[in-house]
C-alpha cells in the first residue's frame, strides 16, 4: 500500500510569485483534502476535492486554487503569494462519502517560504 | 473564531505517567472527535477517534474520554514513553459534511523525560 506523497518537499518563493504543490493519494483514495499549519498551529483546511470537483472549502482566498486528476492525485496552486503563505502545506486522502471507517491519511507536507 | 481549544499548549511528563490533553468544543453539530499525533518533519498520523454516541474509547495505551453535556474530550496516555514525545492535535468535524473538513485545536507539544 502506497501512502500519501507530496512533492516538492521545500520550496522557496517570493512574494508576488504563484507556486503549484502536488500530491499523490494513497492507493484506493478517491479524495484529497489540502491544509495549511502555519509554525505552532494546528492545520486550517483549505478545500477538499472529491470525483475531481471541489466538496467543500475553507476560509480561504480565491487565489488558492486545485485540481483533481482522474487518477485522484491532486495539484493546490497560490496565486500572488504573500509573506503569510509562508506554510506547511498539507496534503491528505481519504476514502469520500460518508464512511466513518475512513480517516484522513497525511502526507508529511510541502514546507513553502515566501520571502 | 476558535472552534475547538486545546489546553496545555506544552506538556512535560515522567516516563511512565499518565499524559492528559484536554479539547473543547463550540459547534454541537460536530460528531467526529479524532486525535492526531505529529513527529517533526512529518505529517500528522490518526491515533485514535471517537464519535458522540460512546463516553469512552481505548485502545492500547491510548483513551479517549468524551463528555457530551461539557462538550469537553480528552487524550490519555498511559504508561507514557520517551518515544510518544511529539505534538498532538485533537480536531472536530461534522461527518454528514465534507468529511476532510477537520477543525484542529492549536496542539499540545508533549515531552516524555526518560
Amino acid at each position: 500500500e502506497t501512502g500519501v506523497t507530496q512533492s516538492p518537499t521545500h520550496l522557496i518563493k517570493t512574494r508576488g510569485q504563484q507556486v503549484t504543490l502536488r500530491c499523490s493519494s494513497q492507493s484506493g483514495h478517491n479524495t484529497v483534502s489540502w491544509y495549511q499549519q502555519a509554525l505552532g498551529q494546528g492545520p486550517q483546511f483549505i478545500f477538499q476535492y472529491y470525483r475531481e470537483e471541489e466538496n467543500g472549502r475553507g476560509n480561504f482566498p480565491p487565489r488558492f486554487s486545485g485540481l483533481q486528476f482522474p487518477n485522484y492525485s491532486s495539484e493546490l496552486n497560490v496565486n500572488a503569494l504573500e509573506l503569510d503563505d509562508s506554510a506547511l502545506y498539507l496534503c491528505a486522502s481519504s476514502l469520500g462519502g460518508r464512511a466513518f471507517n475512513s480517516p484522513l491519511h497525511f502526507g508529511n507536507g510541502t514546507r513553502l517560504t515566501v520571502t | 473564531q476558535q472552534q475547538v481549544k486545546q489546553s496545555p499548549q506544552s506538556l512535560i511528563v515522567q516516563k511512565g505517567g499518565i499524559s492528559i490533553i484536554n479539547c473543547a468544543y463550540e459547534n454541537t453539530a460536530f460528531d467526529y472527535f479524532p486525535w492526531y499525533q505529529q513527529f517533526p518533519g512529518k505529517g500528522p498520523a490518526l491515533l485514535i477517534a471517537i464519535r458522540p454516541d460512546v463516553s469512552e474509547k481505548k485502545e492500547g495505551r491510548f483513551t479517549i474520554s468524551f463528555n457530551k453535556s461539557a462538550k469537553q474530550f480528552s487524550l490519555h496516555i498511559m504508561d507514557s514513553q520517551p518515544g510518544d514525545s511529539a505534538t498532538y492535535f485533537c480536531a472536530a468535524s461534522i461527518l454528514g459534511g465534507s468529511q476532510g473538513n477537520l477543525i484542529f485545536g492549536k496542539g499540545t507539544k508533549l515531552s516524555v523525560k526518560p
